[in-house]
């Protein structure tokens, strides 16, 4: 089974430039999140799709960021314009149904973004 | 709010040492607990989890046991070798619309041979 794919895996840009992550979840996978890593801390959710609605998208920036999935599958997250502290690991991850709290999550490798 | 505490790292045992690694919780609620591990150069896997207080996880020789009464989830491994050499994360979530994992901020374990 193939796993939780994310592109690109690094990307380098400067600020106020704009950027774009791409995911692919687990097929038949209902539920997407985006999480955010800054170094040396723990994954911070960003948003939450259920198929192609959004359930939780209460710490994401909205004046810089946005995120889509489209027809409840891929998802794109993007950043316009990008700030230094952007700077972070993105992870994108799925799981089967409605996000349960027994369910598993599938983590993807992560777009590993530096803005300078 | 709801957050997870993770002891500090990094922590450097030698091979076949035993390993804890603690975990306390602040929730609302009743989450489920979970470990996460993520080895060099890979995404995060899930290792273990509980759903519910004295449920007791276990995975490849870790366990970890829902105390809800000390509110701890302690990682713990007999025997470490060095393929454990890794990044392990103690999360917490609800499910449904809080279905988000709120993790702690990561202990690094490194085992030397």
């Amino acid at each position: 089974e193939a796993g939780v794919a994310q592109s690109p895996r690094y990307k380098i840009i400067e600020k106020r430039q704009s950027v774009a992550f791409w995911c692919n979840p687990i097929s038949g996978h209902a539920t997407l999140y985006w999480y955010q890593q800054i170094l040396g801390q723990g994954p911070k959710l960003l948003i939450q799709f259920q198929n192609n609605g959004v359930v939780d998208d209460s710490q994401l920036p909205k004046d810089r960021f946005s995120a889509e999935r489209l027809k409840g599958v891929d998802s794109t997250l993007k950043i316009q314009p990008a700030k230094l502290e952007d700077s972070a690991v993105y992870l994108c991850a799925s799981s089967f149904s409605s996000g349960g709290a027994f369910e598993t999550q599938y983590f993807g490798p992560g777009t590993r973004l530096l803005v300078l | 709010g709801d957050s997870v505490t993770q002891m500090e790292g990094p922590v450097t045992l030698s091979e076949e040492a035993f390993l804890t690694i603690n975990c306390t919780y602040t929730a609302t609620g009743y989450p489920s607990l979970f470990w996460y591990v993520q080895y060099p150069g890979e995404g995060l896997q899930l290792l273990l989890k509980a759903t519910k207080a004295d449920d007791k996880g276990s995975n490849k020789g870790f366990e970890a046991t829902y105390r809800k009464e000390t509110t701890s989830f302690h990682l713990e491994k007999g025997s470490v070798q060095v393929s454990d050499s890794a990044v392990y994360f103690c999360a917490l979530n609800y499910g449904g619309s809080q279905g988000n994992l709120i993790f702690g901020k990561g202990t690094k374990l490194s085992v030397k041979p």
